[in-house]
């Protein structure tokens, strides 16, 4: 079955360290690619997206991600991490022909430590 | 920024009850979504529509659910007569396009509890 998977439900990490968030997904073709960030009491605020050529993608809010086509992964990094960035992380995928319906993965939260 | 909103931010209704829930998508986007997330488990998509009818659906969204536009600003979903499983966080999206390239910005969602 096609499907999103982040292997890490809860991240903790300590303010100033770096931060990867994984994200595998299992589909015939490459996809559409996204990084989602949801923080209390907001909505879905769109870090960055991958649709095709350079595989590393840079994001707002200092995030990057990169595409790895051999092993189906579009991992979401930062290299410093700032309190603010504590929330919770969905990678998503859209099929192309899907017609813009985003599949997610079950997220990650991230707490970050002072 | 413009931003999609909705509204209630929380609605607490009564099994059998009919639910009202309402977006105010991006004003120049001209495609709407829901979705819905249960504690615990994945965002799932529930349905779009474009140009007032629906471009598709998933199997969760069955006769119980239907949504509508019903003036130029508002996007709602119905849901006619809850049952306890539908008690999930209720995510509106909108897009200019329809294209897969084309970036869904979402609202704060409506967490919906049904007892």
């Amino acid at each position: 079955a096609q499907s999103v998977t982040q292997p890490d439900i809860h991240i903790t990490v300590s303010e100033g360290a770096s931060l990867e968030l994984r994200c595998n997904y299992s589909y015939g073709a490459t996809p559409y690619l996204f990084w989602y960030v949801q923080s209390p009491g907001q909505g879905l605020q769109l870090l960055l997206k991958y649709f095709s050529g350079d595989t590393l993608v840079q994001g707002i809010k200092g995030f990057e991600a990169e595409f790895k086509r051999s092993q189906s992964s579009f991992n979401l990094r930062k290299p410093s991490v700032h309190w603010s960035d504590a929330a919770e992380y969905f990678c998503a995928v859209d099929q192309k022909a899907a017609g813009n319906k985003l599949t997610f993965g079950g997220g990650t939260r991230v707490l970050v430590k002072p | 920024e413009p931003e999609v909103t909705q509204t209630p931010s929380h609605q607490v209704t009564q099994m059998g009850q009919e639910v009202i829930l309402r977006c105010v998508p991006i004003s120049n986007h001209l495609y709407f979504y829901w979705y819905r997330q249960i504690l615990g488990q994945k965002v799932e998509f529930l349905v779009s529509f474009y140009n007032n009818e629906i471009s598709e659906k998933s199997e969760i969204f069955d006769d119980q659910f239907s949504v509508e536009r019903p003036d130029g600003s508002n996007f709602t979903l119905k849901i006619r007569s809850t049952k306890l499983e539908d008690s999930a966080m209720y995510f509106c999206a909108s897009s200019e396009a329809r294209q897969g390239t084309d970036t869904q910005y979402f609202g704060p969602g409506t967490r919906l509890t049904v007892l």
